[in-house]
C-alpha cells in the first residue's frame, strides 16, 4: 500500500531556532500534500495545503512566515517551523493521497520547544 | 474553527457492547472519510463514503452517510479491546480538495 514517510519522529529544539520536518511519499507521486497539527487529546487541525511547484495554501489563522512549506518535488514536502517558541510544541503530521480514496498519513513529528 | 462536529467526545464500554460515533456538518459534504488513531499512533484510513444514504460494512464496523450528506455515523458491534482508539471523521466540501477533521471520539473498551 501507499506509504508516507515523515522525519524526524521526535525533535527537541531551543526557543528561537528553526526546525525542518520532511514528508515523503515513497511509492507514489503527490502533487498535493497536507500538513496538520494535533494538540494533546484534540483533533487534527489542517494548517496548510502543500502544492508541488507552487505556493502553499494556508488555512485562516496560520502564519505563513512562521510555518514555511516547500514542495519542490512530487514526492517531498517540507515544513519548517521558524523561530520556534514553546507554544509551537505540538504533534505535526502530513498526509497525501495516492488516488481518489483515503489519505495516507505520515507517522508524525513530536516537536518540543524548550 | 471546527467545520465538522463529532460526538461523543469519549465513550467507555464493556467488551461486547456496541459503540456509535456521530459526525455532523453544517454544509453538504462531497464525501466523508473515517480514520482510527491508536494511542501514540497516527490516523489510519478506514473508509470513504460518497453517495447519499450510503452504507458500508467492514466486519463489525458499519458506516453510514446521511441522505442529505451532512451527517455520518460509525457503529461498532460487539466491541473488542482491539477497538480501543480515537475515531475521526473527515469531511470534504464540494470543490475543495481538502478534508476537515471532526473532533474525534475516544473509545475505551474494558475487558
Amino acid at each position: 500500500g501507499a506509504v508516507v514517510s515523515q522525519h524526524p519522529s521526535r525533535v527537541i529544539c531551543k526557543s528561537g531556532t528553526s526546525v525542518k520536518i520532511e514528508c515523503r511519499s515513497l511509492d507514489f507521486q503527490a502533487t498535493t500534500m497536507f500538513w496538520y497539527r494535533q494538540f494533546p487529546k484534540q483533533s487534527l487541525m489542517l494548517m496548510a495545503t502543500s502544492n508541488e511547484g507552487s505556493k502553499a495554501t494556508y488555512e485562516q489563522g496560520v502564519e505563513k512566515d512562521k510555518f514555511l512549506i516547500n514542495h519542490a518535488s512530487l514526492t517531498l514536502s517540507t515544513l519548517t517551523v521558524t523561530s520556534a517558541h514553546p507554544e509551537d510544541s505540538s504533534f505535526y503530521i502530513c498526509s497525501a493521497s495516492p488516488g481518489e480514496s483515503g489519505y495516507t498519513f505520515g507517522s508524525g513529528t513530536r516537536l518540543t520547544v524548550v | 474553527g471546527q467545520q465538522v462536529m463529532q460526538i461523543p467526545q469519549y465513550q467507555h464500554v464493556q467488551e461486547g457492547e456496541d459503540f456509535t460515533t456521530y459526525c455532523n456538518s453544517s454544509t453538504t459534504l462531497s464525501n466523508i472519510q473515517w480514520y482510527k488513531q491508536r494511542p501514540g499512533g497516527h490516523p489510519v484510513f478506514l473508509i470513504q463514503l460518497v453517495k447519499s444514504g450510503e452504507v458500508k460494512k467492514q466486519k463489525r464496523l458499519t458506516f453510514q452517510f446521511g441522505e442529505a450528506k451532512k451527517n455520518s455515523s460509525l457503529h461498532i458491534t460487539a466491541t473488542q479491546t482491539t477497538d480501543v482508539g480515537t475515531y475521526f471523521c473527515a469531511g470534504r466540501k464540494y470543490n475543495f480538495n481538502k478534508f476537515y477533521f471532526g473532533s474525534g471520539t475516544k473509545l475505551n473498551v474494558k475487558p
